[in-house]
């Protein structure tokens, strides 16, 4: 089985501008979890879409969005970009939620 | 809040040793603990699981430990090698939750 793949794996973005990262799950993974990871934080969880409805939110603010399109891939969205947001955006999927979570590289975004 | 506290922030063992990774939760409902590896430049990979019907599960040199009423679970890595040098991450989870991760811990392991 094909593991997570994600899209880009690197960008470099300039303050105020947006981004779009994707996520392919594993195939019949229906959860797709999103994860900010930066040095001394851990990973952080943005949220989980689960058969294109998302189910679960973190805490970051409105300018973080994502949606899940009917063959269980997923895009997630970042708008009016700050200094603060470069970190490795990772995403994860599994067969349900809280099972055993499948992550791919990241991409590891860059805000200058 | 649903949060998972693990210590150490990082670690340092002498090849041959024993690493012990601690975590801490507070959501009863939790019943689902796996361990994450992460290597520099790579995605957390699984590691090894445990379900709070058992108080223990090994898996090669991978052990962990789990204390229902403390409420605590640990990994033990026994023998640890230079290639057990990572990030390691505790978590935990229920039913169609998400997953909640602890923050890690850097093991360095000397030869």
């Amino acid at each position: 089985k094909a593991g997570v793949t994600q899209t880009p794996r690197y960008l470099i973005k300039t303050r105020g501008q947006q981004v779009t990262l994707s996520c392919s799950p594993i195939s019949g993974h229906r959860s797709v979890s999103w994860y900010q990871q930066t040095p001394g934080q851990g990973l952080q969880f943005l949220f989980e879409y689960f058969s294109e409805t998302q189910r679960n939110k973190g805490n970051f603010p409105g300018r973080f969005s994502g949606r899940q399109f009917s063959n269980s891939r997923s895009e997630m969205n970042v708008s009016t970009l700050e200094l603060g947001d470069s970190a490795l955006y990772l995403c994860a999927s599994s067969l349900f939620g809280a099972d055993t979570q499948y992550f791919g590289p990241g991409t590891r975004l860059t805000v200058l | 809040q649903q949060q998972v506290k693990q210590s150490p922030q990082s670690l340092i063992v002498q090849k041959g040793g024993i690493s012990i990774i601690n975590c801490a939760y507070e959501n009863t409902a939790f019943d689902y603990f796996p361990w994450y590896q992460q290597f520099p430049g790579k995605g957390p990979a699984l590691l090894i699981a445990i379900r709070p019907d058992v108080s223990e599960k090994k898996e090669g040199r991978f052990t962990i430990s789990f204390n229902k009423s403390a409420k605590q679970f640990s990994l033990h890595i026994m023998d640890s090698q230079p290639g057990d040098s990572a990030t390691y991450f505790c978590a935990a989870g229920s039913g169609y939750s998400t997953l909640t991760f602890g923050k890690g811990t850097m093991l360095l392991v000397s030869p």
